[in-house]
């Protein structure tokens, strides 16, 4: 079964431009979180969808914002990079947001790697 | 009162040896604590998790300890081993949702 997937893997970007990154969670998962992993830190919670509907967001500025589709996969962008966007952008889906509690299924992708020059 | 303490920052343990990590949270509204493992180029994964109803769950060589009063927990790593070599992430979450607060990671070096 294949776990969550997350592209690109890898993309560099320069200052003041715009990137979008794709997860696909895993089968039958509804909720979908973002995550950014600056290198050397703890993952910092971005947003969590449900059924399409934004169910949490955290202390990121407006330059972010993402959306679930039909399928449950999901999209991050991020407007007018910065250098200190520079990170790992994870990508975690469960069954429900409770589900994570009651299970602890909460899985992550492998990332895209972002470098902002 | 979101923030999430751990220590130490790095840790060096010989093959067989206990390997400890200590967190330390502020919101008694958490009600959820995972340990997340993760290795060089992959995403974090799920390792062990408690309630706050329980102070300590073992799973194979792995303990979480858990000291609600303290607002304190700790994961164990028995007969450490250098598979186990990767960075270590306490967490805390509430009873609904995956807004994780994660801690800063802790780096483990078990030598064969």
């Amino acid at each position: 079964d294949a776990g969550v997937t997350q592209s690109p893997t890898h993309l560099i970007k320069t200052r003041g431009q715009q990137v979008t990154l794709r997860c696909s969670p895993i089968s039958g998962h509804k909720s979908v979180s973002w995550y950014q992993q600056v290198l050397g830190q703890g993952p910092q919670f971005i947003f969590q969808y449900y059924e399409k509907e934004e169910r949490g967001r955290g202390n990121f500025p407006d330059r972010f914002s993402a959306r679930q589709f039909p399928n449950y996969s999901s999209e991050l962008n991020v407007n007018a990079l910065l250098l200190g966007d520079s990170a790992l952008y994870l990508c975690a889906s469960s069954l429900a947001p409770g589900a994570v509690v009651n299970t602890g299924e909460l899985f992550f992708g492998e990332g895209s790697r972002l470098t902002v020059l | 009162q979101q923030q999430v303490k751990q220590s130490p920052q790095s840790l060096i343990v010989q093959k067989g040896g206990i390997s400890i990590i200590n967190c330390a949270y502020e919101n008694t509204a958490f009600d959820y604590f995972p340990w997340y493992q993760q290795f060089p180029g992959k995403g974090p994964a799920l390792l062990i998790a408690i309630r706050p109803d329980v102070s300590e769950k073992k799973e194979g060589r792995f303990t979480i300890s858990f000291n609600k009063s303290a607002k304190q927990f700790s994961l164990h790593i028995m007969d450490s081993q250098p598979g186990d070599s990767a960075t270590y992430f306490c967490a805390a979450g509430r009873n609904y949702g995956q807004n994780f607060v994660f801690g800063p990671g802790t780096r483990l070096s078990v030598l064969p």
